[in-house]
Formats: structure tokens, sequence, C-alpha cells
């Protein structure tokens, strides 16, 4: 079983919709957060970043963080086609030096 | 500032070529990373520099050779590299070993 599990997708929805992407996880021990973005061919942008559980907003994206569950989620308001990438999670223990990465979903905002 | 510059962003090199890439935050930043990144999977980490000082090599042919000359550069030398190394070449930085890392936009490396 992996560390980190996350739907490769593709997620196709239509501009204006509400996106919810999400991932799994097994170790309890997780305390940070990361939802990355990743366009074609490019490095991928830090989007959130969460410490424990919790939510936090940044504009048109949420983040959520249900420790008890093992499931994180980042949602994305009035969708546009610019929001098209993948979309990858990670996280992070207080004392692990790397992050572990979800496979990454596919995102595509159809206009 | 949260940029990780990277350069070149393309890179064409022969099996028997020696090459460079080059990493470089000025964040104040005190961990350092190399990451390889195939077509549609995720990065895969291949070095850790913390404190100047390679703290993980994820078992990493010997063809390439990282170097950090001071707190703000990181250097991923290449030699004999094969074909399939051909990937993004991605580097990232963060304040300390947990937590958040800012990714650099990637240097595309070719090995014929």
């Amino acid at each position: 079983q992996k560390e980190v599990e996350q739907d490769p997708g593709p997620l196709s929805v239509p501009e204006g919709a509400i996106v919810s992407l999400n991932c799994t996880y097994s170790n309890s021990a997780f305390q940070y957060f990361m939802w990355y973005r990743q366009y074609s061919r490019k490095g991928p942008e830090l989007l959130m970043y969460t410490y424990s559980s919790g939510n936090k907003e940044d504009g048109r994206f949420t983040a959520q963080v249900d420790k008890s569950s093992k499931y994180i989620s980042l949602f994305i308001r009035d969708s546009q086609p610019s929001d098209s990438a993948t979309y990858l999670c990670a996280m992070n223990t207080v004392t692990r030096d790397k992050l572990v990465f979800g496979a990454g979903t596919i995102l595509r905002v159809k206009s | 500032d949260t940029e990780v510059t990277q350069t070149p962003k393309h890179l064409v090199m022969g099996m028997t070529n020696k090459k460079s890439l080059k990493c470089e935050q000025h964040m104040g930043h005190r961990a350092m990373y190399w990451y390889k990144q195939k077509a549609k999977k995720p990065p895969e980490l291949m070095f850790v520099y913390s404190y100047e000082k390679l703290s993980i090599n994820e078992s990493v042919p010997s063809r390439f050779s990282p170097e950090c000359p001071n707190s703000s550069l990181l250097n991923l030398h290449l030699h004999a590299l094969q074909p399939e190394d051909s990937a993004l070449y991605l580097c990232a930085s963060s304040q300390g070993l947990a937590g958040e890392q800012f990714f650099g936009p990637g240097t595309r490396l070719t090995v014929l």
C-alpha cells in the first residue's frame, strides 16, 4: 500500500464549477500537508500549505485536512481554464526530511 | 521573494558529455534538494543538502554528482548519462528539513 493515494484522473469540469481534489494517507505521523500545481513541462508551484488539522483559504482555493480520517482536500471555486494542470498533494512528518507525493491529479477545465 | 532559479532551461547532451545544472535561491533557506521527474509521475527525490552538507542520497548512480558551494547555490554535475536519464530535473529549497518546499522551474534534460 502506498503511503499517499491520489486519483490520477483526468478530472474534467466545466468553467465555473467547484473542483474537489483529494488524497488519502496511511501514516498518522504526517503533520505538514501541501498542494502543488504543475503546468505541463514546468516546475511545481506551491498553492497551499497546512500544518496539522484544519482549513485554510486563499482566494479561490481552500485546503482541508482531516487527520482523523487521514484525508486531505483541495477545493477550487469558480474554476477557470487556466486552472487546467496537474495537482500534486505532498506531506511530511516533523522529523522526516523528504516529502511524500501523491501520484498527481490531472484537471481539465473546459470553457 | 519565493523564487528558486535554475539554469539552463533545456539541455541536450550526448552520453560522453559532462555538463552541470545550476540552482540558486535567496530566501535564506538551509535545505536544498534535487529531484528527477519523468512524464506523468510525481517528483522523485535524488539528493538533500542541509546546511551545505549532503544528508540524503537516494541511491542515485554515481554519474550524478551533487555539489553545494554555499547556502544559496546547488549544482548537479552530469557525466556519462544514459538515454533513460532524460527527464525534468527540479531543484527545491525549504527553511528546514520538514515543511513546505519551493521548487524551481526545472531543467529539461535530453540524453542522446
